[in-house]
């Protein structure tokens, strides 16, 4: 249990649709970082925020985008899905500024997305 | 090139063998973390690590700096340690997240 929860657990959607992803973390984990796991391949990065807000991106495109709320859950949300958005998409949260600065991340369950 | 890079990709063992997974990385990073993935998706932290060597249960990871070199090992494995294990860095003040290795897909047999 690494008290890092993600909704929807399975997710299918349908090329050009939006989609949202959520990530509910731990009290007092102020950075949380999205990836993009494609099968048999490690995760990607896509975006972390800090404290509501964004910190540091990786190679996506602007049709990904986040939020991160005071409560310490956050979204990922998807624009025109395309077939090669199918993938585990992760959140992992920690306390700190950054990953660096936290002895530990703690990474949520995923949720698998399937475009179809 | 990845920048983070495992070995093996893939590893079958018999319970009770001594593993040994390693991570070569090819820029400096702030600390290095040791991850488990078990089918289906979720991923577990070992180990965070930026320098010497840490110890918990049957796992032990290390790490060489000046080598650009980490090694996670596991001793007397049990079936129960398959899983695919992943090696991640954070490069710079890690405002980039984590790079993550391929993983290392191990199958330990009874």
């Amino acid at each position: 249990e690494t008290g890092v929860t993600q909704s929807p657990t399975h997710l299918i959607k349908t090329r050009g649709q939006q989609v949202t992803l959520r990530c509910s973390s731990q009290s007092g984990h102020n950075t949380v970082s999205w990836y993009q796991q494609a099968l048999g391949q490690g995760p990607q990065f896509i975006f972390q925020y800090y404290r509501e807000e964004e910190n540091g991106r990786g190679n996506f495109p602007p049709r990904f985008s986040g939020l991160q709320f005071p409560n310490y859950s956050s979204e990922l949300n998807v624009n025109a899905l395309e077939l090669d958005d199918s993938a585990l998409y992760l959140c992992a949260s920690s306390s700190g500024t950054t990953f660096f600065q936290s002895s530990e991340a703690f990474f949520g369950q995923g949720t698998r997305l399937t475009v179809v | 090139k990845n920048e983070v890079e495992q070995s093996p990709q893939n590893l079958t063992a018999q319970e009770g063998e001594f593993i040994t997974i390693n991570c070569s990385y090819s820029v400096g990073i702030s600390a290095l973390h040791w991850l488990q993935q078990h089918p289906g998706g979720g991923i577990v932290s070992l180990f965070m690590l930026s320098s010497g060597k840490k110890k918990h249960g049957r796992l032990i990871a290390t790490i060489n700096i000046q080598e650009k070199h980490s090694s996670l090992h596991i001793t007397a494995s049990h079936p129960r340690d398959s899983a695919v294990y992943i090696c991640a860095v954070s490069i710079g003040g890690g405002a980039d997240g984590l790079t993550f290795g391929k993983g290392t897909h191990l199958i330990i047999q009874p």
